[in-house]
């Protein structure tokens, strides 16, 4: 079975401009989260999406946003870049159950390094 | 606020023990994950705590105390491989997952 794919995994944008990140979960895994790295800090949770819906959102500005497609397919877009958005963006997935922050695993992938220039 | 609070490196020798803590403060508790990060690559799950007490699961064992807001993951028998960045993470009142910094391990021969 594929794991998570994200794409791409290497990135390079100016301030300004305007980015979109994909993730393409576990075939079967319907709930897709975002989250997003920096050095010295954990985690911190952008989104989460289920059929389509979000149903999570963390405490992230309007310039980030995201959608999911109706196979579970899903895209993280972050307008007017600036030079705090370099990091990286993970992308999980985790099965059918009761959601991504329940006792269900996530299953992650390798991420897309975004550094704004 | 919410925190979790992780050693941000420790070092061991091959062949030894390490115990990694986690301490947390949150709006409420519904369960703790470990996950190991390798340099460049995803996050794989290690485990899942609710309940206090030990779970054991081969070289790697996680501890909980709800009642201290304490974990620890209970590494034996170090291989290099287990050099890694390990993640600790917490479910809030709202299923909402606060995650820790990372401990980053460092195994020496």
């Amino acid at each position: 079975k594929a794991g998570v794919t994200q794409t791409p995994r290497y990135l390079i944008k100016t301030r300004g401009q305007q980015v979109t990140l994909s993730c393409s979960p576990i075939s079967g895994h319907r709930s897709v989260s975002w989250y997003q790295q920096t050095p010295g800090q954990g985690l911190q949770f952008l989104f989460e999406y289920f059929s389509e819906t979000q149903r999570n959102k963390g405490n992230f500005p309007g310039r980030f946003s995201g959608r999911q497609f109706s196979n579970s397919r899903s895209e993280m877009n972050v307008s007017t870049l600036e030079l705090g958005d370099s990091a990286l963006y993970l992308c999980a997935s985790s099965p059918p159950g009761q959601g991504a922050f329940s006792n269900e695993k996530l299953f992650f992938g390798s991420g897309t390094q975004l550094s704004v220039l | 606020g919410q925190n979790i609070d992780q050693p941000t490196e420790m070092t061991a020798t091959e062949g030894a023990i390490v115990q990694i803590n986690c301490t947390y403060q949150t709006s409420g508790f519904n369960g703790l994950f470990w996950y190991q990060q390798h340099a460049g690559e995803a996050p794989t799950f290690l485990s899942y705590n609710v309940l206090d007490g030990l779970e054991e699961k081969g070289r790697f064992s996680s501890f909980l105390s709800r009642s201290k807001g304490y974990s620890y993951l209970l590494l034996k028998e170090l291989q290099m491989k287990d050099s890694a960045s390990y993640l600790c993470a917490v479910i809030d009142s709202n299923y909402q997952l606060i995650w820790g910094a990372g401990t980053k391990l460092i195994i020496k021969p």
